[in-house]
């Protein structure tokens, strides 16, 4: 298996811009994750799907922010518009069940200017 | 609610020394325990886990033994190389099955 992708692996976007960051989970994960990491605030869960379903998202930072996942085998993560306190390292991970190891992806690197 | 705490950093250490990371766990059910990597821009990989107490963990020279009466799930590798610098991060899987809790991450440094 190709493990978790994530695409754009580097984004640069001006503040108000719409950013897309996609995640294709690993065949067979019914779990997805997606996380922000910074210097100053650590490794952030933002929401986690289950069977395609968003079951947490309390981690969303505002309206600024949305998720999809419209099959198993697709998510994205969407800011709009976009901020410069948006800049982050974004993840995505998956797991077969949502209390079993996570796999996680490279990392999408947002700047926004 | 659950949650992990693990040790400030960064820490800095010679090759070769011992290493410890101390990660200390607050859980109301039965929580399976993780240790995660992440090498320099790269994301979290399983280093190695644990599901039940006294289970232990390991993997690349890395042991973790989780202790229900210390609530603890202690890093320690005997000899660590330059290669094993990274960010470790302790992670909790709560035992009801909702939710999955991460540390703060350790910055490790080993230099020559």
């Amino acid at each position: 298996d190709a493990g978790v992708i994530q695409s754009p692996r580097h984004e640069v976007t001006e503040m108000g811009q719409e950013v897309t960051l996609r995640c294709k989970p690993i065949s067979g994960h019914n779990s997805l994750f997606w996380y922000r990491q910074t210097m100053m605030r650590g490794l952030e869960l933002l929401i986690y799907f289950n069977n395609n379903v968003p079951i947490d998202d309390s981690g969303m930072p505002e309206d600024r922010f949305s998720a999809k996942m419209p099959n198993a085998s697709f998510s994205t993560l969407k800011i709009q518009p976009s901020e410069p306190r948006d800049s982050a390292v974004y993840f995505c991970a998956s797991s077969f069940y949502k209390n079993n190891e996570q796999f996680f992806g490279p990392g999408t690197r947002l700047t926004v200017l | 609610g659950d949650s992990v705490t693990q040790m400030e950093g960064p820490v800095t250490l010679s090759e070769e020394a011992f290493l410890t990371i101390n990660c200390t766990y607050t859980a109301t059910g039965y929580p399976s325990l993780f240790w995660y990597v992440q090498y320099p821009g790269e994301g979290l990989q399983l280093l190695l886990k644990a599901t039940k107490a006294d289970d232990k963990g390991s993997n690349k020279g890395f042991e973790a033994t989780y202790r229900k009466e210390t609530t603890s799930f202690h890093l320690e590798k005997g000899s660590v190389q330059v290669s094993d610098s990274a960010v470790y991060f302790c992670a909790l899987s709560d035992g009801a099955g909702n939710q999955f809790y991460f540390g703060t991450g350790t910055s490790l440094t080993v230099i020559p």
